[in-house]
């Protein structure tokens, strides 16, 4: 069956430090690929994502490629923030019941 | 634009007791979906409803029902709700554009059960 695998948190980083969150998938055919940010307390966002090989999604200063050849989808930032401080889903979808995979969630902390 | 509501926003419930959960969306999508959030576990599918009249089971069904009556409302009830029922609950409704579907969540419910 599908699978998302992401790397363990907690991740602490100081302020503008860069940010990886690595992200790897098992998965039938093609599937689309999502990073999803869950603040403290509230519900999932969508962040980003993208829908075939080679796409990179972006949004906020965050992006992920899409990688076929190594299954993986690794969300990046390149200065972060205190704000940024949330945990991050990976998941995907591959079609069929309409249903998603999502990976455990890491969470982030970013210290001044 | 509201998107997803969820209700209540928390509840501390006993054991045996009877409980729903609502979700209404107004963004008139076709498909929704509960899941339950556990710390080190994820999200875990509870149930789902491709569209309105019809509802499926997802991997962690048993002690929970839906209905979906129409596109807007798709309830969760606790038939006689137990303390491994103590989570985070979300609803969610996903828009298919071309080959994907896209999922949009609500601000969930955090439920206690003693």
């Amino acid at each position: 069956g599908d699978s998302v695998t992401q790397m363990e948190g907690p991740v602490t980083l100081s302020e503008e430090a860069f940010l990886t969150i690595n992200c790897t998938y098992t998965a039938t055919g093609y599937p689309s690929l999502f990073w999803y940010v869950q603040y403290p307390g509230e519900g999932l966002q969508l962040l980003l994502k993208a829908t075939k090989a080679d796409d990179k999604g972006s949004n906020k200063g965050f992006e992920a490629t899409y990688r076929k050849e190594t299954t993986s989808f690794h969300l990046e930032k390149g200065s972060v923030q205190v704000s940024d401080s949330a945990v991050y889903f990976c998941a995907l979808f591959s079609g069929g019941y309409q249903k998603v995979t999502f990976g455990t969630g890491t969470k982030l902390q970013v210290i001044p | 634009i509201a998107g997803i509501t969820q209700a209540p926003t928390s509840q501390i419930l006993a054991a045996g007791r009877r409980m729903t959960l609502r979700c209404t969306q107004d963004m008139r999508h076709n498909a929704m979906y509960w899941y339950r959030q556990d710390l080190g576990l994820g999200l875990r599918l509870i149930h789902y409803s491709n569209t309105a009249g019809t509802t499926g089971k997802g991997e962690v069904p048993d002690g929970y029902s839906v209905s979906r009556a129409n596109t807007d409302d798709f309830p969760l009830t606790l038939a006689s709700a137990v303390p491994s029922q103590t989570s985070v609950y979300f609803c969610a409704s996903s828009v298919r554009s071309g080959t994907t579907d896209t999922q949009y969540f609500g601000p969930g419910t955090r439920l206690t059960v003693l």
